[in-house]
């Protein structure tokens, strides 16, 4: 299947500092992806959806100056948390659908990054 | 908009068969989907349903019935390691966005 990579798996920061998250689809173009969120023993939450070339999409919720998303090629979208603060403490996880997988419906994940601000 | 409902914990006996149930109403659907979450790790895909039936790949089954907004995915000869999360999730129509169920979190036991 297609491989969905993330980076950094892991970041711990000072509270007040910007964080910046890299989702790369690694063997195929991905014209959108998916930025989610998730708390600890909670269910993942569509933060917003990455579209090359143009502005994301935000949720209900979402504040996207807080939450600012790149989305400059085909196969790379960043997720950047400006001014952190220990609510923002979550697992981040990116997702982008491979067209020619546009039968089985199949959404790929990258391993998500796990975001602890101090 | 969705809204996607399932059991939040199940127990199971290695060896046994398990089926999680997953209830959905959309304003729109293009497809049920179930995806596996190990605790830490993302989520990896399991089965994808658009059209009533059984989809059947190897221990895992999974059956939608639209009419009935109605979805469970089903594991046989449980192993250990099948411990985890199940997510059932829902894609509206015309769309590639997923909204998630809570999850289920399944624990097998010796």
């Amino acid at each position: 299947g297609a491989v969905v990579s993330q980076h950094p798996s892991w970041v711990i920061c000072k509270s007040g500092t910007s964080v910046k998250i890299e989702c790369r689809s690694l063997d195929f173009q991905a014209t959108t992806m998916f930025w989610y969120r998730q708390f600890p023993k909670q269910s993942l939450m569509l933060m917003a959806t990455s579209n090359e070339g143009s502005k994301a999409t935000y949720e209900q919720g979402v504040e996207k100056d807080k939450f600012l998303i790149n989305h400059a090629s085909l196969t790379l979208s960043t997720l950047t948390v400006t001014s952190a603060h220990p609510e923002d403490s979550s697992f981040y996880i990116c997702s982008a659908r491979d067209l020619g997988f546009a039968n089985t419906g199949e959404l790929f994940f990258g391993e998500g990054s796990r975001l602890t601000v101090l | 908009g969705q809204n996607i409902d399932q059991p939040t914990e199940m127990t199971a006996t290695e060896g046994a068969i398990v089926q999680i149930n997953c209830t959905y109403q959309t304003s729109g659907f293009n497809g049920l989907f179930w995806y596996q979450q190990h605790a830490g790790e993302a989520p990896t895909f399991l089965s994808y349903n658009v059209l009533d039936g059984l989809e059947e790949k190897g221990r895992f089954s999974s059956f939608l019935s639209r009419s009935k907004g109605y979805s469970y995915l089903l594991l046989k000869e449980l192993q250990m390691k099948d411990s985890a999360s199940y997510l059932c999730a829902g894609s509206g129509a015309g769309s590639y966005q997923l909204t998630f169920g809570k999850g289920t979190k399944l624990s097998v036991i010796p």
